[in-house]
């Protein structure tokens, strides 16, 4: 089945800086999301993004689907970003497995104040 | 307001016994997934039904069963054959077309 690898696995900030998460995968994907896991075990959806680029305040998202990998920024970090953050890609065949995501082992994001 | 609810949030089963975890929607959302996730681990999948009366297994069915009665909801059984239930259980749902997952607050099952 396909792979997904995320990069860095841990990650400590002090609070107003910027940081990048990676995702790679190993196969064509029609689906790729990026989640956020509070210490509370709540996954928030934060993108939903097979291609191309987009923004949600402070983050944004840009997936090189040619290249297979996909790229979280994070600006201005605040303590409440801290958590796990998730990719999880969908196959490129429909049918069946249409919906279905592997998820990557996570970035463990660590914000001080 | 629309969303997922999960139930209950904590449960505590005794060896040999079969549990069954709730999984309910109101999103209207086609498809329903169960995701399983160890400490430090990412999710793994269960099963999934992408319509009413089907559904199929994930990569870790084996011990699990679930049913798909109703588009609202998708409960997920423990059975005595899962050797290693103590885990956090996650439900999701995904419309047929945008794919966009969102997800319950989970259920942690522990073996007592």
């Amino acid at each position: 089945g396909i792979q997904v690898e995320q990069s860095p696995p841990d990650l400590i900030l002090q609070e107003g800086a910027n940081s990048t998460l990676r995702c790679n995968f190993s196969d064509s994907v029609n689906n790729l999301q990026w989640f956020h896991q509070n210490p509370w075990g709540q996954l928030i959806n934060l993108f939903y993004i097979p291609s191309g680029t987009k923004q949600n305040g402070r983050l944004s998202a840009t997936t090189v689907a040619t290249e297979r990998y996909s790229l979280l920024y994070i600006s201005s970090s605040q303590t409440t970003d801290s958590g796990v953050y998730f990719c999880a890609v969908g196959p490129l065949a429909g049918g069946t497995s249409y919906g279905k995501l592997t998820f990557g082992q996570g970035t463990i994001l660590t914000v001080h104040p | 307001d629309g969303g997922i609810t999960q139930s209950p949030k904590y449960l505590f089963r005794k060896e040999g016994q079969n549990v069954t975890l709730s999984c309910e929607q109101n999103l209207n959302h086609d498809a329903m997934y169960w995701y399983r996730q160890d400490p430090g681990q990412g999710l793994r999948l269960i099963y999934y039904s992408q319509i009413v009366n089907d559904f199929q297994k994930g990569d870790i069915a084996e011990g699990y069963s679930v049913s798909r009665e109703k588009k609202e909801s998708f409960p997920l059984t423990v059975t005595s054959a899962q050797k290693n239930p103590t885990a956090f259980y996650l439900c999701a749902s995904s419309p047929r077309v945008h794919y966009g997952y969102t997800f319950g607050s989970g259920t942690r099952l522990t073996v007592v």
